[in-house]
């Protein structure tokens, strides 16, 4: 079955540190993935999404992330955080049963 | 304009009750879904609709009963209250259905719903 695994709970990053947010997904065939942010109190916004192609994704905000099929990673990366980018971030694989899965979350914290 | 709105924000009530979240949306799109967020921030989708008909049903209990009036509707009435109904809601719509390219789901801001 399909499923998405985001290994860290909580990570705290100083202002201005780059942010690296771990995410791994089982999935047979080649995976549709995205990258969610819930701000507090808030609805997910969609950060950006994987399909085809380059495996360098930009998306908004100053993010990125990376699919690397041999790790089965897709790793959600800022060179320089701000502080409105605290938040909680979530990793999702499109199944096969017409549904996303979402992983279990990421609270992003700044340090000023 | 709010793309995905939701109504109310906030819900309290007592168990046994019986309560509907309102669902709208104004992007014209397809598809639309019901989510429920636990208290761990686990996201799990209960439904989805794709013009009116019920595509995605998990394994959610019977009190829970989702309702399309048309494409941009999608509310969701749910019988006899539980303790553990409490919970945030959110409701989504999308183009198509999930996973094809213009598949983004845009969310609505949630209702938190608090069983007593």
């Amino acid at each position: 079955a399909q499923s998405v695994t985001q290994p860290d709970i909580h990570i705290t990053v100083s202002e201005g540190a780059s942010l690296e947010l771990r995410c791994n997904y089982s999935y047979g065939a080649t995976p549709y993935l995205f990258w969610y942010v819930q701000s507090p109190g808030q609805g997910l916004q969609l950060l950006l999404k994987y399909f085809s192609g380059d495996t360098l994704v930009q998306g908004i905000k100053g993010f990125e992330a990376e699919f690397k099929r041999s790790q089965s990673s897709f790793n959600l990366r800022k060179p320089s955080v701000h502080w409105s980018d605290a938040a909680e971030y979530f990793c999702a694989v499109w199944s096969s049963a017409s549904k996303i899965i979402f992983g279990s979350g990421t609270r992003l914290s700044i340090r000023p | 304009d709010t793309a995905v709105s939701q109504t109310p924000k906030y819900l309290v009530t007592q168990m046994g009750n019986d309560k509907s979240i309102k669902c709208e949306q104004n992007l014209g799109h397809d598809t639309m879904y019901w989510y429920k967020q636990d208290s761990k921030k686990f996201l799990k989708i209960m439904f989805s609709y794709n013009n009116k008909e019920l595509i995605i049903n998990e394994t959610v209990p019977n009190r829970f009963s989702p309702k399309s009036p048309d494409k941009a509707h999608l509310n969701l009435h749910i019988n006899s209250l539980e303790l553990g109904d409490s919970a945030v809601y959110f409701c989504a719509s999308s183009q198509d259905v999930a996973g094809g390219s213009t598949d983004t789901q845009y969310f609505g801001p949630g209702t938190r719903l608090t069983v007593l």
